[in-house]
Protein backbone atom coordinates (compact mmCIF):
# COMPACT_ATOMS: atom_id res chain seq x y z
CA UNK A 1 0.00 0.00 0.00
CA UNK A 2 1.16 3.24 -0.81
CA UNK A 3 2.37 6.12 1.79
CA UNK A 4 -0.45 8.13 -0.14
CA UNK A 5 -3.06 7.29 -2.19
CA UNK A 6 -5.09 9.47 -3.91
CA UNK A 7 -8.51 9.10 -6.33
CA UNK A 8 -7.38 7.30 -8.96
CA UNK A 9 -8.96 9.74 -11.72
CA UNK A 10 -9.01 10.71 -14.49
CA UNK A 11 -11.64 13.91 -14.06
CA UNK A 12 -13.39 15.09 -16.65
CA UNK A 13 -15.86 17.94 -15.87
CA UNK A 14 -17.07 20.75 -18.20
CA UNK A 15 -16.10 24.49 -17.72
CA UNK A 16 -17.96 26.25 -14.37
CA UNK A 17 -17.92 22.84 -12.55
CA UNK A 18 -17.09 22.11 -8.63
CA UNK A 19 -14.56 19.11 -8.71
CA UNK A 20 -13.38 17.86 -5.26
CA UNK A 21 -10.15 15.44 -5.06
CA UNK A 22 -9.55 13.26 -1.95
CA UNK A 23 -6.36 12.23 -0.84
CA UNK A 24 -5.17 10.01 2.10
CA UNK A 25 -1.87 8.96 4.33
CA UNK A 26 -1.03 6.58 6.18
CA UNK A 27 1.69 7.56 7.98
CA UNK A 28 0.19 9.31 11.17
CA UNK A 29 3.36 10.85 11.58
CA UNK A 30 3.31 13.19 8.79
CA UNK A 31 3.15 16.89 9.74
CA UNK A 32 3.05 19.12 7.11
CA UNK A 33 0.57 18.70 3.95
CA UNK A 34 0.80 20.00 0.25
CA UNK A 35 -1.24 19.99 -3.19
CA UNK A 36 1.25 20.35 -5.93
CA UNK A 37 -0.16 20.80 -9.58
CA UNK A 38 1.44 19.85 -12.49
CA UNK A 39 1.28 20.34 -16.17
CA UNK A 40 2.08 18.05 -18.55
CA UNK A 41 5.39 17.38 -19.02
CA UNK A 42 6.39 20.06 -16.32
CA UNK A 43 7.67 19.92 -12.92
CA UNK A 44 5.33 20.24 -10.31
CA UNK A 45 4.89 23.39 -8.33
CA UNK A 46 3.02 24.29 -5.41
CA UNK A 47 -0.53 24.70 -5.57
CA UNK A 48 -1.67 25.35 -1.77
CA UNK A 49 -0.25 24.10 1.71
CA UNK A 50 -3.15 22.21 3.88
CA UNK A 51 -3.64 24.02 7.51
CA UNK A 52 -5.45 21.97 10.14
CA UNK A 53 -8.14 24.54 10.24
CA UNK A 54 -8.56 24.50 6.45
CA UNK A 55 -7.66 27.20 3.95
CA UNK A 56 -9.10 28.72 0.77
CA UNK A 57 -7.45 30.69 -2.19
CA UNK A 58 -9.63 32.14 -4.32
CA UNK A 59 -11.16 28.88 -6.03
CA UNK A 60 -8.90 26.45 -4.35
CA UNK A 61 -10.31 25.11 -0.51
CA UNK A 62 -8.37 22.50 0.99
CA UNK A 63 -8.99 20.67 3.87
CA UNK A 64 -7.20 18.49 6.45
CA UNK A 65 -8.75 15.43 8.96
CA UNK A 66 -6.12 14.09 10.93
CA UNK A 67 -8.35 11.81 12.93
CA UNK A 68 -9.18 10.01 9.31
CA UNK A 69 -6.12 11.45 8.02
CA UNK A 70 -7.31 12.38 5.22
CA UNK A 71 -6.95 15.62 2.41
CA UNK A 72 -9.23 16.89 0.35
CA UNK A 73 -9.36 19.55 -2.30
CA UNK A 74 -12.18 21.50 -3.76
CA UNK A 75 -12.21 23.60 -7.37
CA UNK A 76 -15.04 25.50 -7.55
CA UNK A 77 -16.02 27.43 -11.39
CA UNK A 78 -13.63 25.25 -13.00
CA UNK A 79 -11.74 26.68 -15.72
CA UNK A 80 -9.98 25.48 -18.65
CA UNK A 81 -6.64 26.47 -17.63
CA UNK A 82 -6.92 24.25 -13.96
CA UNK A 83 -6.82 21.20 -16.79
CA UNK A 84 -3.75 19.41 -14.88
CA UNK A 85 -2.69 16.59 -12.31
CA UNK A 86 -2.91 17.22 -8.62
CA UNK A 87 -0.49 15.59 -6.48
CA UNK A 88 -1.45 15.51 -2.94
CA UNK A 89 1.49 15.38 -0.69
CA UNK A 90 3.36 15.04 3.20
CA UNK A 91 5.66 15.47 5.22
CA UNK A 92 7.18 14.26 8.49
CA UNK A 93 8.78 16.21 11.00
CA UNK A 94 11.91 18.57 10.31
CA UNK A 95 13.95 17.94 7.01
CA UNK A 96 12.11 15.01 6.27
CA UNK A 97 11.37 13.96 2.74
CA UNK A 98 7.89 15.52 0.76
CA UNK A 99 5.80 12.35 -0.29
CA UNK A 100 4.16 12.49 -3.12
CA UNK A 101 0.87 10.39 -3.91
CA UNK A 102 0.20 9.53 -7.90
CA UNK A 103 -1.74 12.15 -8.49
CA UNK A 104 -5.10 12.82 -10.09
CA UNK A 105 -5.32 14.07 -13.51
CA UNK A 106 -8.28 16.85 -14.25
CA UNK A 107 -9.41 17.95 -17.63
CA UNK A 108 -11.67 20.57 -17.75
CA UNK A 109 -13.90 20.74 -21.07
CA UNK A 110 -15.32 23.60 -22.92
CA UNK B 1 20.30 30.93 -9.54
CA UNK B 2 16.82 32.02 -9.70
CA UNK B 3 15.25 28.38 -9.39
CA UNK B 4 17.00 24.56 -9.32
CA UNK B 5 18.65 23.84 -12.50
CA UNK B 6 19.02 20.36 -13.75
CA UNK B 7 21.32 19.04 -16.34
CA UNK B 8 21.57 17.59 -18.72
CA UNK B 9 18.07 18.27 -19.86
CA UNK B 10 17.85 14.85 -21.64
CA UNK B 11 20.52 12.01 -21.31
CA UNK B 12 20.85 8.93 -23.97
CA UNK B 13 23.01 6.04 -23.00
CA UNK B 14 23.25 3.20 -24.09
CA UNK B 15 22.86 -0.48 -21.44
CA UNK B 16 25.88 -1.05 -19.19
CA UNK B 17 27.26 2.93 -19.49
CA UNK B 18 27.56 4.70 -15.76
CA UNK B 19 25.83 7.90 -15.67
CA UNK B 20 26.17 11.55 -13.92
CA UNK B 21 23.52 13.78 -13.15
CA UNK B 22 23.62 16.87 -12.20
CA UNK B 23 21.32 19.54 -9.81
CA UNK B 24 22.23 22.82 -8.89
CA UNK B 25 19.32 24.26 -5.99
CA UNK B 26 18.01 27.04 -5.52
CA UNK B 27 21.06 29.22 -3.64
CA UNK B 28 20.62 29.48 0.03
CA UNK B 29 18.43 26.11 0.42
CA UNK B 30 19.67 23.55 2.90
CA UNK B 31 17.35 20.52 1.78
CA UNK B 32 18.30 18.54 -1.21
CA UNK B 33 15.82 16.01 -2.72
CA UNK B 34 16.04 13.46 -5.42
CA UNK B 35 12.64 11.77 -7.22
CA UNK B 36 12.20 9.74 -10.03
CA UNK B 37 8.57 9.74 -11.90
CA UNK B 38 7.26 7.99 -14.68
CA UNK B 39 4.73 8.61 -16.92
CA UNK B 40 1.30 9.07 -14.90
CA UNK B 41 2.78 8.53 -11.67
CA UNK B 42 3.91 10.54 -9.23
CA UNK B 43 7.34 11.45 -7.97
CA UNK B 44 9.12 8.51 -5.79
CA UNK B 45 11.73 9.62 -3.39
CA UNK B 46 15.37 8.44 -3.80
CA UNK B 47 16.78 10.67 -1.54
CA UNK B 48 17.81 13.29 0.26
CA UNK B 49 20.37 15.74 2.01
CA UNK B 50 20.39 18.12 4.64
CA UNK B 51 23.30 20.48 3.97
CA UNK B 52 26.24 17.69 2.67
CA UNK B 53 24.77 14.89 4.79
CA UNK B 54 22.44 12.29 3.24
CA UNK B 55 20.44 12.01 5.57
CA UNK B 56 18.01 9.19 3.46
CA UNK B 57 18.73 7.01 0.96
CA UNK B 58 15.99 4.06 1.44
CA UNK B 59 14.45 5.43 -1.98
CA UNK B 60 17.57 4.13 -3.35
CA UNK B 61 16.48 1.07 -5.63
CA UNK B 62 19.58 -1.10 -5.60
CA UNK B 63 23.37 -0.05 -5.41
CA UNK B 64 24.01 0.94 -8.71
CA UNK B 65 22.27 4.11 -7.55
CA UNK B 66 24.16 6.89 -5.26
CA UNK B 67 24.44 10.50 -4.86
CA UNK B 68 26.54 13.16 -3.42
CA UNK B 69 26.55 16.45 -2.76
CA UNK B 70 29.79 17.19 -1.45
CA UNK B 71 29.88 21.08 -0.23
CA UNK B 72 26.49 21.23 0.50
CA UNK B 73 24.93 23.14 -2.86
CA UNK B 74 25.41 20.88 -5.91
CA UNK B 75 24.68 17.34 -5.96
CA UNK B 76 25.33 14.45 -8.38
CA UNK B 77 22.90 11.63 -8.57
CA UNK B 78 25.11 8.75 -10.66
CA UNK B 79 23.86 5.39 -12.08
CA UNK B 80 26.37 2.97 -13.18
CA UNK B 81 25.37 0.01 -15.63
CA UNK B 82 22.78 1.51 -16.60
CA UNK B 83 19.52 -0.61 -17.50
CA UNK B 84 16.81 -0.14 -19.77
CA UNK B 85 14.24 -0.41 -16.66
CA UNK B 86 16.02 2.89 -15.40
CA UNK B 87 14.41 5.12 -17.78
CA UNK B 88 12.58 7.43 -16.61
CA UNK B 89 12.29 11.12 -15.37
CA UNK B 90 14.73 12.35 -12.21
CA UNK B 91 13.81 15.41 -10.84
CA UNK B 92 15.62 17.36 -8.20
CA UNK B 93 13.55 19.56 -5.66
CA UNK B 94 15.37 21.81 -2.68
CA UNK B 95 13.67 23.53 0.08
CA UNK B 96 14.49 25.93 2.36
CA UNK B 97 15.59 25.28 6.11
CA UNK B 98 13.04 25.51 8.35
CA UNK B 99 13.42 25.45 12.31
CA UNK B 100 9.65 23.88 12.37
CA UNK B 101 9.35 21.71 9.05
CA UNK B 102 5.95 23.07 8.76
CA UNK B 103 4.58 24.00 5.01
CA UNK B 104 8.26 24.31 3.45
CA UNK B 105 7.75 24.77 -0.15
CA UNK B 106 9.51 22.12 -2.04
CA UNK B 107 10.87 23.42 -5.47
CA UNK B 108 11.57 21.33 -8.49
CA UNK B 109 13.95 21.30 -11.46
CA UNK B 110 12.96 20.72 -14.73
CA UNK B 111 14.16 16.88 -14.18
CA UNK B 112 16.69 15.07 -16.55
CA UNK B 113 15.16 12.51 -19.03
CA UNK B 114 16.96 9.27 -18.75
CA UNK B 115 16.66 6.90 -21.54
CA UNK B 116 18.77 3.81 -21.79
CA UNK B 117 18.50 1.88 -24.64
Amino acid sequence: RKEVEQDPGPFNVPEGATVAFNCTYSNSASQSFFWYRQDCRKEPKLLMSVYSSGNEDGRFTAQLNRASQYISLLIRDSKLSDSATYLCVTRGYYGQNFVFGPGTRLSVLP
Amino acid sequence: GAGVSQSPRYKVTKRGQDVALRCDPISGHVSLYWYRQALGQGPEFLTYFNYEAQQDKSGLPNDRFSAERPEGSISTLTIQRTEQRDSAMYRCASSLSDRTGLNTEAFFGQGTRLTVV
